[in-house]
C-alpha cells in the first residue's frame, strides 16, 4: 500500500523568501512521485516528477525537489518565492495498479500563501 | 496541444435529476481517470479506464455513479439520482501509457441544492 503525507496544511511565506512545502511517502515499491499545483478554481498542473533518474528534479517556474529514500521525503522548495505562487500544492506517489495503469495517490494538500 | 477538456464546467443541479459529465482526453492517450475533489475527502480517484475499458471502479460510492469509455476520445460521468453529497468537482485526467505523467482537465463544479 502507499500513502504520501504532507506535514503543513498551511505555509505562509513573505515574497522573495524560500519556499518549503514537506511531503514524506510510504510505498511498497519504487515510487514515482509528483508535486501537482492547483490555483484557484483550475485544474491540477504537473510541477516536477521523480521517477528514479536523478534525485534531485527541477520543475517549472523555479522549483524543484530532492528524492531522498532514507528519509522517505519529496519536499518541495523554490529560493524566492513570488505572489504568483499562491495556490495549493499537492504531493502525489504513483504505484502500479491493475491493468498497468498509475495509480495516484494524493496527500491532502499545502495551501501557500506569500505576502507582500 | 489542446488539453483535457471537460464540460460543463459548472453545473447547478437540482437533488434527485441526473447530472453528466463529459471528458476529452488528449488524444493518443491510453489512460482516462475520473477524480471527485471535496473538502472533507480531498482528491479520490473514482474509476479509471485502459483502451476504454474499464479497470478499477472501486473508488465509485455506489450505483448511482456510472462511467462509459465508449471511444478513444470521450468519456461521461454519469450520476443518477443527484444528491446535495455529490457535489464537488470532479476532475478527468489521461495519460499516456503506464508510468508517464497524468494530465488533468480544469474539473467539472457540480452543485446539487
Amino acid at each position: 500500500a502507499q500513502s504520501v503525507t504532507q506535514l503543513d496544511s498551511h505555509v505562509s511565506v513573505s515574497e522573495g523568501t524560500p519556499v518549503l512545502l514537506r511531503c514524506n511517502y510510504s510505498s511498497s515499491y519504487s515510487p514515482s512521485l509528483f508535486w501537482y499545483v492547483q490555483h484557484p478554481n483550475k485544474g491540477l498542473q504537473l510541477l516536477l516528477k521523480y521517477t528514479s533518474a536523478a534525485t534531485l528534479v527541477k520543475g517549472i517556474n523555479g522549483f524543484e525537489a530532492e528524492f531522498k529514500k532514507s528519509e522517505t521525503s519529496f519536499h518541495l522548495t523554490k529560493p524566492s518565492a513570488h505572489m504568483s505562487d499562491a495556490a495549493e500544492y499537492f504531493c502525489v506517489v504513483s504505484d502500479r495498479a491493475a491493468g498497468g495503469g498509475n495509480k495516484l495517490t494524493f496527500g491532502t494538500g499545502t495551501q501557500l500563501k506569500v505576502e507582500l | 496541444d489542446a488539453g483535457v477538456i471537460q464540460s460543463p464546467r459548472h453545473e447547478v443541479t437540482e437533488m434527485g435529476q441526473e447530472v453528466t459529465l463529459r471528458c476529452k482526453p488528449i488524444s493518443g492517450h491510453d489512460y482516462l481517470f475520473w477524480y471527485r475533489q471535496t473538502m472533507m475527502r480531498g482528491l479520490e480517484l473514482l474509476i479509471y479506464f485502459n483502451n476504454n475499458v474499464p479497470i478499477d471502479d472501486s473508488g465509485m460510492p455506489e450505483d448511482r455513479f456510472s462511467a462509459k469509455m465508449p471511444n478513444a476520445s470521450f468519456s461521461t460521468l454519469k450520476i443518477q439520482p443527484s444528491e446535495p453529497r455529490d457535489s464537488a468537482v470532479y476532475f478527468c485526467a489521461s495519460s499516456r501509457d503506464s508510468g508517464n505523467t497524468i494530465y488533468f482537465g480544469e474539473g467539472s463544479w457540480l452543485t446539487v441544492v
